[in-house]
């Protein structure tokens, strides 16, 4: 089980230039999240998916863009990238075990991102 | 604003002794869950405590929940060196958004 991959590691970006952030795992988990952290701050939820089909706003979903291709596959968007964005953002995921009972998130190992 | 705050925001200790990390957040949750992170990597889980616990162990780790303050506390007993890290509080709230504090930083000085 390779858990929760993402790519690129590290990208720079000129402002007004869009990309997207890949994620996918391999765990069969219901839920996927993004979320970003700037230096010394804890993690902001962007976009979260708690199913296949579905995506909801998190705390900070402006400037960005999600698909929840499949269940695997979890993509965030910047379509005009700007010196604001420039953030570690991490992927997350975790099982469904019914009603309203979670577990723990799996995180990937985080995606540095450089806007100038 | 936030919707966990963690308290203190920094932290500094003798190795050996415990250290005490509080969380206080705004609304109704399912579960609190711990995470610990090193030095800007990866997020480790460490504990998850259900709307229904007020106190859970696991290991040298004691996460207590009290919903009616609606505040946690994380309790590392002897700590190590390398228990120095930031840790997070991350709230469950319906309908499945997880929402986390800015941290505690914790330094054990050997």
């Amino acid at each position: 089980n390779a858990g929760v991959t993402q790519t690129p590691k590290f990208q720079v970006l000129k402002t007004g230039q869009s990309m997207t952030l890949q994620c996918a795992q391999d765990m069969n988990h219901n839920s996927m999240y993004w979320y970003r952290q700037d230096p010394g701050m804890g993690l902001r939820l962007i976009y979260y998916s708690a199913s296949e089909g579905t995506t909801d706003k998190g705390e900070v979903p402006n400037g960005y863009n999600v698909s929840r291709l499949n269940k695997r596959e979890f993509s965030l968007r910047l379509e005009s990238a700007a010196p604001s964005q420039t953030s570690v953002y991490f992927c997350a995921s975790r099982p469904w075990r019914g009603g309203s009972s979670y577990n723990e998130q799996f995180f990937g190992p985080g995606t540095r991102l450089t806007v100038l | 604003s936030q919707q966990g705050e963690e308290d203190p925001q920094a932290l500094s200790i003798q190795e050996g002794e415990n250290a005490t990390m509080n969380c206080s957040y705004k609304t109704s949750i399912n579960n609190l869950q711990w995470y610990r992170q090193n030095s800007g990597r990866g997020l480790v889980h460490l504990i998850l405590i259900r709307s229904n616990e007020r106190e859970k162990h696991s290991g040298r780790l004691r996460v207590t929940l009290d919903t009616s303050k609606k505040s946690s506390s994380l309790l590392i007993t002897a700590s190590r060196a390398a228990d120095t890290a930031s840790y997070f509080c991350a709230t469950d709230v319906p309908y499945d958004k997880v929402i986390f504090g800015p941290g505690t930083s914790l330094s054990v000085i050997p």
